[in-house]
């Protein structure tokens, strides 16, 4: 069975300083790894994915297979990316999404 | 496009009866997933409709659940009899290709 897990349900950080948000993952096929976040008042989108290897709002994830993990990172945090994240995974050709528990960002000015 | 639209956005019911979630995809996307969130449980998928059709419902929690989707552009998620513990917000989410998945606003359900 497939499962994701985020270890921390509430993150503080201040503003400027490094931020990473955990996931890690439980599966034996071939996984694609998502993040989705959720702002204030705002629908939950995806902020990226695994095989797109880009930087969104200056966050990267890198998929670590040996550590199953999916960690997101931004080096200077900035007060609007306070928000709830959600690392997510799927197997490849299937729509099917798991979601992990979610982790609230609060960046302290 | 508007986006996946949901309704209603908050729903106050009592235990017992019965609650009726709608939703409408973005036009022209072929699949609909059904998403329960909770602060304990985070978000769980319920169900997903390819093409109309229900794939997955394994994320029912039980026969008090059901969801249909009678064409590519409306779907309903049904409780019946509806209990204080499916107090929830409900998300229904689209998507075409690539896993993507695009989400709607959510509707706040609170049973009382």
């Amino acid at each position: 069975a497939q499962r994701v897990t985020q270890p921390e349900k509430l993150l503080s950080v201040f503003k400027g300083a490094p931020v990473e948000l955990k996931c890690n993952y439980s599966y034996s096929g071939s996984p694609e790894l998502f993040w989705y976040v959720q702002y204030s008042r705002q629908r939950l989108q995806l902020l990226l994915r695994h095989i797109s290897r880009e930087s969104i709002k200056g966050f990267t994830a890198d998929l670590n297979k040996g550590e199953t993990s999916f960690h997101l990172k931004k080096p200077f945090a900035q007060e609007e990316d306070s928000a709830m994240y959600y690392c997510a995974l799927s197997n490849f050709g299937n729509e099917k999404l798991t979601f992990g528990t979610g982790t609230r960002l609060t960046i302290i000015p | 496009d508007a986006g996946v639209i949901q309704s209603p956005r908050h729903e106050v019911t009592e235990m017992g009866q019965e609650v009726t979630l709608r939703c409408k995809p973005i036009s022209g996307h072929n699949s609909l997933f059904w998403y329960r969130q909770t602060m304990m449980r985070g978000l769980e998928l319920l169900i997903y409709f390819n093409n109309n059709v229900p794939i997955d419902d394994s994320g029912m929690p039980e026969d008090r659940f059901s969801a249909k989707m009678p064409n590519a552009s409306f779907s309903t998620l049904k409780i019946q009899p509806s209990e204080p513990r499916d107090s929830a917000v409900y998300f229904c989410a689209s998507s075409l290709l690539e896993n993507i998945q695009y989400f709607g606003a959510g509707t706040r359900l609170s049973v009382l």
